[in-house]
């Protein structure tokens, strides 16, 4: 069975330093989310991506954060310069044809900012 | 206001009873959808059941069923025949809008379910 993917599971950062996480969608899909959940708090939206740009973000995606689709595969979320609130579950989601249709989620990075 | 409230943060179960997680929504749109996850200690989130606003019909797949009361904003999960693979954390999430777009989801705080052998 399908499935979003995402790389790396764990990653160790100092703040200051940019990170990229990256995600493969499930190959039929069309539409992008990347979320993120603080350890013990609820899963929260950061942005939407589709067509090629970004369709949606939320007040926690500012000027930090940036999403690219570089290839027809690859999805990738990058944090400019880490901040120690940025220590989070990140996960990707995608859904097929239609927004309206089930989000499905990969196994999440987890990110740890020194 | 909350969108999502899931009143009770922890649950036990006996094995191979049935357990019912709460989830009431806020929205004034007249379409949206309503999704349950399961968040094993592991961390990935598992998509197990959705609910769409217009279906007449209480959303089942295998030992998952959504009652789902519109009149009252509830989408609770009900779990049958708990297994102890079922502890987790499970999450509601809503869907708003209709039309073209993103569809952001919407998460409650969760209901960490224990299954007790």
């Amino acid at each position: 069975e399908p499935e979003v993917t995402q790389t790396p599971s764990h990653q160790v950062t100092q703040m200051g330093q940019e990170v990229i996480l990256r995600c493969v969608p499930i190959s039929n899909h069309l539409y992008f989310y990347w979320y993120r959940q603080i350890l013990g708090q609820k899963v929260e939206f950061l942005v939407s991506f589709y067509n090629n740009e970004i369709s949606e973000k939320s007040e926690i995606f500012d000027d930090q954060f940036s999403v690219e689709r570089p290839d027809g595969s690859n999805f990738t979320l990058k944090i400019r310069s880490t901040k120690l609130e940025d220590s989070a579950m990140y996960f990707c989601a995608s859904s097929p044809q239609s927004a309206q249709e089930t989000q499905y989620f990969g196994p999440g990075t987890r990110l740890l900012v020194l | 206001a909350q969108k999502i409230t899931q009143t009770q943060p922890g649950m036990f179960v006996q094995e191979k009873e049935a357990v019912t997680l709460d989830c009431t929504y806020d929205t004034s749109d007249q379409s949206y959808g309503l999704f349950w996850y399961k968040q094993p200690s592991s961390g990935e989130m598992i998509f197990l059941i959705y609910q769409g606003s217009y279906d007449e019909q209480n959303a089942t797949e295998g030992r998952y069923s959504l009652n789902f009361q519109k009149a009252r904003k509830s989408a609770n999960l009900v779990i049958s025949a708990s297994q102890l693979g079922d502890s987790a954390m499970y999450f509601c999430a809503m869907r708003e809008g209709a039309g073209a777009g993103s569809y952001q989801l919407t998460f409650g705080k969760g209901t960490k379910l224990s299954v007790i052998p």
